[in-house]
């Protein structure tokens, strides 16, 4: 157990369908992260908030939007989905200001948009 | 982004020692870390160098950094069954961004 907890584990969706995923992390960190893996590609980072601000957006397409109602929780919204959005979605929180700072992971929600 | 690159597949037999490999591109890198994944869970931090240093020992696992190279490898002794798993190579860049490989995917033969 991490501190980090996702859900739903798994999702099933449809490319007009509207969801949610969510974050909450139980670590006291000031900031939290989404990051997308798919098969044989680098980890990617989706989206940052520190003290509850989003700072970065990595050309994320506007069919993905985050949502940081408080440090301990994280929301990610999907709306009309394409199949390529099909990949496991993790979250991660860390404590900024600490130097050696560490991510700590979720165990991820598995997409696939059909 | 910064670019973080590792092989895909690695193959050991259980006893022998396993050596993932990895090379970044952000010679600023303060830290870098090695994550892994076990099958359907998130990433788990393994250990991290800072980059002052050559050279790490953690019980089975070694690190070492070569910073002019700007390769990082992680050795794990004695591989067991259990370290069957997606290893991550990280480092940490410019506005406490984290930029990861693709992960390498140890397989442990019995």
């Amino acid at each position: 157990e991490t501190g980090v907890t996702q859900t739903p584990r798994h999702l099933v969706m449809g490319m007009t369908n509207k969801k949610s995923l969510k974050c909450e992390q139980h670590l006291g960190h000031n900031a939290m992260y989404w990051y997308k893996q798919s098969a044989k590609k680098p980890l990617e980072l989706m989206f940052v908030y520190s003290l509850e601000e989003r700072v970065e957006n990595n050309s994320v397409p506007s069919r993905f939007s985050p949502e940081c109602p408080n440090s301990s929780h994280l929301f990610l919204h999907l709306h009309t989905l394409q199949p390529e959005d099909s990949a496991l979605y993790l979250c991660a929180s860390s404590q900024e200001g600490q130097g050696n700072e560490k991510l700590f992971f979720g165990s991820g929600t598995q997409l696939s948009v059909l | 982004g910064e670019d973080v690159e590792q092989s895909l597949f690695l193959s050991v037999r259980e006893g022998d020692s396993s050596v993932i490999n990895c090379t970044y591109t952000d010679s600023s890198s303060t830290y870098l870390y090695w994550y892994k994944q076990e099958p359907g869970a998130g990433l788990q931090l393994l250990t991290y160098i800072f980059s002052n240093m050559d050279m790490k020992q953690d019980q089975r696992l070694t690190v070492l950094l070569n910073k002019k190279d700007k390769h990082l490898s992680l050795r794990i002794a004695d591989t067991q069954t259990g370290d069957s798993a997606i290893y991550f190579c990280a480092e940490r860049g410019d506005g406490n961004q984290f930029y990861f490989g693709t992960g390498t995917s140890l397989t442990v033969i019995p």
